[in-house]
């Protein structure tokens, strides 16, 4: 099957610092990426959407200047906090949609990044 | 945009009981509804999922149905088992345009089931 995998899994930083979270899509090329952030308790937010070669499509109230995404193969997407806050500290999940010419309607996450921001 | 919500928001039943999610959507546009099953700090895992022309589905001890007319769609387990036990989400999209299939969850529900 699919396989979608993230890294760090776990990443412990100090304030102010910034941190660069890896999506990559194993065995299938992947033209979209989503990059997901789930609080405790939580549901999964979509934060932004991610093509490969063009600009990353952020959602209402997410900063672009603070969450950076680049999308820069059909099997890697990366998204950097920068300056993180506390209040940046969550569970980040990346998804990766197979090209559409594998007619999938499926998206295939990875297995999260869990951010403490000190 | 999408909105979806789900209820109940906690759901507890005795093992071989049947359990039942339930999602409403607002976009008549959406037409694919995927249902994840999510274990404690573990990435979602699609159990079942519809498209919109197609009103049930089911796999094994899981079936999900869709009212496009009311724009709601359900979760059913039946003969539950402790493994069961974890937190679910319902998601809507619609393909087309530049949505790009980018997905909308309800707020989960956990579910319990008691030996």
């Amino acid at each position: 099957g699919a396989v979608v995998s993230q890294h760090p899994s776990r990443v412990i930083c100090k304030s102010g610092t910034s941190v660069k979270i890896e999506c990559r899509s194993l065995d299938f090329q992947a033209t979209t990426m989503f990059w997901y952030r789930q609080f405790p308790k939580q549901s999964l937010m979509l934060m932004a959407t991610s093509n490969e070669g063009s600009k990353a499509t952020y959602e209402q109230g997410v900063e672009k200047d603070k969450f950076l995404i680049n999308h820069a193969s059909l099997t890697l997407s990366t998204l950097t906090v920068t300056s993180a806050h506390p209040e940046d500290s969550s569970f980040y999940i990346c998804s990766a949609r197979p090209a559409r010419r594998l007619i999938t309607d499926t998206q295939y996450f990875g297995p999260g990044t869990r951010l403490t921001v000190l | 945009g999408e909105n979806v919500e789900q209820h109940p928001s906690t759901l507890s039943v005795q093992e071989g009981d049947s359990a039942v999610i339930k999602c409403t959507y607002s976009d008549s546009a959406s037409n694919y509804f995927p249902w994840y099953k999510q274990e404690l700090g573990k990435r979602p895992q699609l159990i079942i999922d519809i498209r919109s022309n197609v009103g049930e589905k089911k796999d094994q001890r899981i079936a999900v149905t869709l009212n496009k007319t009311a724009k709601h769609f359900s979760l059913h387990i039946t003969e539950t088992q402790p493994e069961d036990s974890a937190v679910y989400f319902c998601a809507a999209t619609s393909f087309g345009g530049t949505s790009y299939g980018k997905l909308t969850f309800g707020q989960g529900t956990i579910l319990t089931v008691h030996p």
